[in-house]
């Protein structure tokens, strides 16, 4: 089973509108930890956010926010009025605490392509 | 892109040729491992280590071969490629296995076997 699930495969809006990419995740520990990770047409992969499983308050980082909820688990990912250089594919990832050590796997949904139009 | 490199950045090869994808971090960092990401299939684990001396497989590991004689490096061999390998790879660190630390990746390589 998946363990990270981004069900929107493309999302497509237009400049100064928001959005929210979705996130969900499946996980038995109790520890874990929640990545999201923007990856432009250049190809290279943009560390966003790392939230932990105790920390379930949300974050603003200037148009972007996220929003945490264990009951749901869900990582909610929204951005502010929307930018043409906000077009990307946005990745949601996995870490499990496993014992205290993760080996720094992640586990990574598929993927959600914003196209942001002008 | 914090200290992480991969070359090449793009390679085309033949079925059945060898090569490898070279890693390396600047960062002193213990954790390295590398990924593959194919079309809405999001990024899989290869293998990893967790220092010099020491490596493991991961989620899909078959065709690939990996050694960790360095801290710095982390070299991905294909000992004979097959078109099912074509694939983005990246190679990805963190300071250490402690839950949480960030991993970071390098810009990643496009490999086309034909």
């Amino acid at each position: 089973a998946q363990k990270v699930t981004q069900a929107q495969t493309e999302i497509s809006v237009v400049e100064k509108e928001d959005v929210t990419l979705d996130c969900v995740y499946e996980t038995r520990d109790t520890t874990y930890y929640l990545f999201w990770y923007k990856q432009p047409p250049s190809g290279e992969l943009v560390f966003l956010i790392r939230r932990n499983s105790f920390d379930e308050q949300n974050e603003i980082s200037g148009r972007y926010s996220w929003n945490f909820q264990k009951s749901t688990s869900s990582f909610n990912f929204t951005i502010t009025a929307s930018q043409v250089v906000d077009s990307a594919v946005y990745f949601c990832a996995l870490s499990e605490d496993a014992g205290g050590s993760t080996l720094g796997r992640l586990y990574f949904g598929r993927g959600t392509q914003l196209t942001v139009w002008p | 892109n914090a200290g992480v490199t991969q070359t090449p950045k793009f390679q085309v090869l033949k079925t059945g040729q060898s090569m490898t994808l070279q890693c390396a971090q600047d960062m002193n960092h213990e954790y390295m491992s590398w990924y593959r990401q194919d079309p809405g299939m999001g990024l899989r684990l290869i293998h990893y280590s967790v220092g010099a001396g020491i490596t493991d497989q991961g989620e899909v590991p078959n065709g690939y071969n990996v050694s960790r004689s360095t801290t710095e490096d982390f070299p991905l061999r294909l000992l004979s490629a097959a078109p099912s390998q074509t694939s983005v790879y990246f190679c990805a660190s963190s300071l250490g296995t402690a839950s949480g630390n960030t991993i970071y990746f390098g810009e990643g390589s496009w490999l086309t076997v034909v």
